[in-house]
């Protein structure tokens, strides 16, 4: 059963543009991470987010948590092609184990 | 510190034969994971290991046995590969707040 859904699926737009990626489920969390994964390599964290309606930004990328800790977004502003990756949302519920999202592939063409 | 490593990096087996995934980590965390990631299902959890001597089933943990050697080493066997497992293992270890992840196994079964 797959508790966590991504979309889009796929993503592909020019150098300069914006985009948002939506991560979904019926369950509640209580943290939910972001995860960017490059060609041949394993996931790598890029945030942390704990708190319903919290909202973290690293440099173009903003990364919210739903008020009700069942979703987040993350918003990439001006994609460059150092943005492309494959990116996994990943949620905890009140262990150690994490249920991962279905996972969006991104594509930025300069 | 290499951080998290796998052994071997690819491997192709034939239906019904057997074989052993290694992973090691030298950042002292107690948890380790392992992962498998086929395309459009994000990572499903094979199996857990909290500690040294303890093992847990994931989503997904049939036909895989694992062992927890140490607190570094731990290890995935599949007794009589089949197709189905064809895919990219990964494993991982849980630091403070993030899993690490390892470089994966491609693993093909024909």
């Amino acid at each position: 059963t797959q508790l966590l859904e991504q979309s889009p699926q796929f993503l592909s737009i020019q150098e300069g543009e914006n985009l948002t990626v939506y991560c979904n489920s019926s369950s509640v969390f209580s943290s939910l991470q972001w995860y960017r994964q490059e060609p041949g390599e394993g996931p790598v964290l890029l945030v942390t987010v704990v708190t319903g309606g919290e909202v973290k930004k690293l440099k173009r990328l903003t990364f919210q948590f739903g008020d009700a800790r069942k979703d987040s977004s993350l918003h990439i502003t001006a994609a460059q092609p150092g943005d492309t990756g494959l990116y996994l949302c990943a949620g905890a519920r009140y262990t150690d184990k994490l249920i991962f999202g279905t996972g969006t592939r991104l594509q930025v063409f300069p | 510190n290499a951080g998290v490593t796998q052994t071997p990096k690819f491997q192709v087996l034939k239906t019904g034969q057997s074989m052993t995934l290694q992973c090691a980590q030298d950042m002292n965390h107690n948890s380790m994971y392992w992962y498998r990631q086929d395309p459009g299902m994000g990572l499903r959890l094979i199996y857990y290991s909290a500690s040294e001597g303890t093992t847990d089933k994931g989503e997904v943990p049939n036909g895989y046995n694992v062992s927890r050697l140490n607190k570094r080493e731990f290890s995935l066997r599949l007794e009589s590969a089949a197709p189905s497992q064809t895919s990219v293992y990964f494993c991982a270890s849980l630091g403070s707040y993030e899993q690490y992840f390892g470089p994966g196994t491609r693993l093909t079964v024909t």
